[in-house]
């Protein structure tokens, strides 16, 4: 079984509508973060949260909320998607090194 | 925000041959990691690197954290058909435990010679 699942792994949706991506975790990592990877653009920070109940904005975080709900389960949400946020959404953890690891992924496309 | 420079952006390559990347930062970093990306897939880990200097292989695989610690280099020895993909560096200013987070290069994307 994988160590970072993350649900959908494809969504198509249109603008306007909420979104939500879920991300769960079997490593048992107090770290979780979820990123954006656009072509040509690299992976880019949304949202990372230390533990349940420390919440942090990444370079990115307009337009999109989080909710840590345990441990082990980090959700993404999009409140009113629009265009330009169809994109791969990646989900990671770690623990107090550096070192992150990542889930599959969800290809998100906004319609 | 803060960028890293990879680079090349892409390169082929043929079975059997050597390949170098690397990665440069405007700033002093406390880690460099290095990640590889299969299509449809998340990036996995490769190589951590925590000390200026710090030379570590994972088989085939060499990298190094630059004296400066403003740059990081990746080989490739003998390379491989399953060697193709996109490689990106990482690096944060912070050690682990505090709040350093990863700053990723665009990626270099290998292919396979026509």
């Amino acid at each position: 079984d994988a160590d970072v699942t993350q649900t959908p792994r494809n969504r198509i949706t249109k603008t306007g509508k909420r979104i939500m991506l879920e991300c769960s975790q079997t490593k048992g990592h107090d770290r979780m973060y979820w990123y954006r990877q656009d072509p040509g653009l690299g992976l880019r920070l949304i949202y990372y949260s230390f533990d349940v109940k420390d919440i942090n904005k990444g370079e990115i975080s307009d337009g999109y909320s989080v909710s840590r709900q345990a441990q082990a389960k980090f959700s993404l949400s999009l409140e009113s998607a629009i265009p330009n946020q169809t994109a791969l959404y990646f989900c990671a953890t770690s623990l107090q090194s550096n070192e992150q690891f990542f889930g599959p992924g969800t290809r998100l496309t906004v319609l | 925000g803060q960028q890293l420079n990879q680079s090349p952006q892409s390169m082929f390559i043929q079975e059997g041959e050597d390949v170098s990347m690397n990665c440069t930062s405007s700033s002093i970093f406390n880690t460099w990691l290095w990640y590889k990306q299969d299509p449809g897939e998340g990036p996995v880990l490769l190589i951590a690197l925590y000390k200026a200097g710090e030379l570590t292989s994972n088989g085939r695989l060499t990298a190094q954290f630059g004296i400066t610690r403003k740059d990081s280099f990746l080989n490739i020895s003998a390379s491989i058909p399953s060697d193709v993909g996109i490689y990106f560096c990482a690096g944060t200013h912070h050690y682990g435990g505090s709040q350093g987070n990863l700053i990723f290069g665009k990626g270099t994307k290998l292919s396979v010679k026509p």
